[in-house]
């Protein structure tokens, strides 16, 4: 069965700091991985994909599929990244049904 | 461009009674997904709707139950409440034909006392 972990469930920095947070996954198929984000009292939103490759709000994430891991990164933090942060695995040939990890409370601190 | 809406945005309900939720994807969106949200459990899959019919279901009993109507908004059921049925029911819409971005409301916060 496929499961994604996110080992840290909070996760502070000072702005200007890098961070990393990480995600790992078991699925034996061909993974699409997904991080979430969700800012205070707002829904539940997309930042990015592992096959758009983009960067988004300054945050990468590269798809390990050695290590089987998917951590987001961004060099230099600010403020308004503090937010809650899911993993999402989509399964192949049904992308958008996810199996998410338990999330990681990123506050950045001034 | 409207979202994902979700209805009601909160709902108290009694252990053993029956609570149904609502949701409208977005305009042009056939698939409906539902996860719940519990404390302490993260994000689950509950049920995946697509063009009216129930394509996936996840490890849920069957009193979660729902359904997908003609103009895709969709209906989810549980029966027979239970107090750990309390949490935060997500729905999420996509297009279908290889889009991969699913699109979150805001959620019905349901509590059973």
């Amino acid at each position: 069965a496929q499961r994604v972990t996110q080992p840290e469930k909070l996760l502070s920095v000072f702005k200007g700091a890098p961070v990393e947070l990480k995600c790992n996954y078991s699925y034996s198929g061909s993974p699409e991985l997904f991080w979430y984000v969700q800012y205070s009292r707002q829904r539940l939103q997309l930042l990015l994909r592992h096959i758009s490759r983009e960067s988004i709000k300054g945050f990468t994430a590269d798809l390990n599929k050695g290590e089987t891991s998917f951590h987001l990164k961004k060099p230099f933090a600010q403020e308004e990244d503090s937010a809650m942060y899911y993993c999402a695995l989509g399964l192949s040939g049904s992308a958008r049904q996810l199996t998410f990890g338990s999330g990681t409370q990123l506050t950045v601190l001034p | 461009e409207a979202g994902v809406t979700q209805s009601p945005t909160h709902l108290i309900k009694t252990r053993g009674q029956q609570a149904t939720l609502r949701c409208s994807p977005i305009s042009g969106h056939t698939s409906v997904y539902w996860y719940q949200q519990a404390l302490g459990l993260g994000l689950q899959f509950l049920l995946w709707y697509d063009e009216g019919e129930e394509r996936n279901r996840g490890n849920f009993p069957p009193r979660f139950s729902g359904r997908q109507f003609p103009n895709y908004s969709s209906e989810l059921n549980v029966n027979a409440l239970e107090l750990e049925d309390s949490a935060l029911y997500l729905c999420a819409s996509s297009a279908t034909g290889g889009a991969t971005e699913a699109f979150f409301g805001q959620g019905t916060r349901l509590t059973v006392v």
